[in-house]
């Protein structure tokens, strides 16, 4: 399959500070990309996607970005806040096909 | 309110045993999708549809059954379950295909 990986797999943070998870992935192909949150007991949930013709792409308080050099995605929190705390997953397809996940990271956020 | 239901939301079994697991989604998605999750595999799929009575298998799909008779609703059977399969399911759906996967909140599965 696939390989999609994380270079860290817990992030500590103080409250307020912005964080960065980062993602590697394998497949040159792969052209389109997800970020989610997922929290304890929870479903993931979607936060932001990317596709292989942007290398940035910003939402409310996060940013996703994509070099597709050295095929690495990163997600980008500003001010993070007690409530980001949860695992990030990236998802990773090829024409929108089946999807990849790496196996995540940890976000704790202290007050 | 719309949403992506699982059912159960736990479940204990013993091995060689037929389980199902239920999702249902009242967006009228055309697509949904089974995965599992283990830790340190991430999220792996098992099987997906693209539609009503369409479905394929994913990357995990040994041991496993699906149907999609009506577009709401996508159950997964385990037809004789292995302790192997003790895992947490999730049960996502999007409008298309270039879409992100809406999930819902999982079925974790003890196998005895």
């Amino acid at each position: 399959g696939e390989s999609v990986g994380l270079h860290l797999p817990t992030l500590s943070v103080q409250e307020g500070d912005n964080s960065i998870i980062n993602c590697a992935y394998s497949n040159s192909a792969s052209d389109y990309f997800i970020w989610y949150k997922q929290e304890s007991g929870k479903g993931p949930q979607f936060i932001i996607d990317i596709r292989s013709n942007m290398d940035k792409r910003q939402g409310q308080r996060v940013t996703v970005l994509l070099n597709k050099t050295v095929k690495h995605l990163s997600l980008q929190i500003a001010a993070t806040q007690p409530g980001d705390s949860a695992v990030y997953f990236c998802a990773e397809s090829r024409n929108f096909n089946k999807f990849y996940f790496g196996s995540g990271t940890k976000l704790n956020v202290k007050p | 309110d719309a949403g992506i239901t699982q059912s159960p939301r736990y479940k204990i079994t013993e091995t060689g045993r037929q389980v199902t697991l239920m999702c249902h989604q009242t967006w009228s998605h055309s697509y949904m999708f089974w995965y599992r999750q283990d830790l340190g595999h991430g999220l792996r799929l098992i099987y997906y549809s693209a539609a009503a009575d369409i479905t394929d298998k994913g990357e995990v799909p040994d041991g496993y059954v699906v149907s999609r008779s009506k577009t709401e609703n996508f159950p997964l059977t385990l037809e004789s379950a292995t302790r192997s399969q003790t895992s947490v399911y999730f049960c996502a759906s999007s409008s298309d295909r270039v879409q992100p996967q809406h999930f819902g909140d999982g079925t974790r599965l003890s196998i005895l």
